[in-house]
């Protein structure tokens, strides 16, 4: 599996941007990139996932290098609740197990 | 709330026993998988399956077993517990189509604690 390396922890504030990058070197042409978050106490969940195209959806926006060997996880206004650590994951087509790095503990000042 | 449930929310229980987690997948989705986390070793998958039949197994013990069964629902066996199988355990489902990639959907989890 391809891995993929992020910062260890972040920082933002309430109602700022947020954007969490995702270094992905060695990544394939048929995997995709896909971003789940776990807040505290509970399980991951689903963020958002691309392939080559920029994404958007209700809860971010992810962007992707034209290279495709980084990408960058948007929350356009942090909030409280979006404090978790989130992985960035490369999951090849067919294949349907995550594979899960270490993630970026993001925390969110009020 | 993702629709997936998990049974019991903790088990404590002692080396060398066996325990049986369960769980029960969203409405529809006919794969489940199930993952570990540990402090140390973060979340891990360990085996996938899909309508009944195992489809993909990762860093799955051999004391540890799983099945699922017609009505969809899953269950994890561990068995001869050790203290470093401390961990918690988490079933996720998803609904499996051919050329999609669908999100998974993650229960709560048990938390396992072996004394």
């Amino acid at each position: 599996d391809a891995k993929t390396t992020q910062p260890n922890s972040m920082e933002s504030n309430e109602e700022e941007p947020v954007h969490l990058p995702c270094n992905h070197s060695t990544i394939s042409g048929t995997d995709y990139i896909h971003w789940y978050r776990q807040l505290p106490s509970q399980g991951p969940e689903y963020v958002i996932h691309g392939l080559t195209s920029n994404v958007n959806n209700r809860m971010a926006s992810l962007a992707i290098a034209e290279d495709r060997k980084s990408s960058t996880l948007i929350l356009h206004r942090a909030t409280l609740r979006d404090a978790a650590v989130y992985y960035c994951i490369l999951r090849d087509r067919g294949a349907q197990k995550l594979v899960f790095g270490q993630g970026t503990r993001l925390t969110i000042n009020p | 709330d993702s629709g997936v449930t998990q049974t019991p929310k903790h088990l404590i229980t002692a080396t060398g026993q066996r325990v049986t987690l369960r769980c029960s997948p969203r409405s529809g989705d006919l794969s489940v998988y199930w993952y570990q986390q540990s402090l140390d070793q973060g979340l891990q998958f360990l085996i996938q399956y899909y309508n009944g039949e195992e489809r993909a197994k990762g860093n799955i013990l051999e004391r540890f077993s799983a099945q699922q069964f017609p009505d969809l629902h899953s269950e994890l066996n561990l068995s001869s517990l050790e203290l470093g199988d401390s961990a918690l355990y988490f079933c996720a489902s998803s609904v499996e189509t051919s050329g999609s990639y669908n999100e998974q959907f993650f229960g709560p989890g048990t938390r396992l604690t072996v004394l």
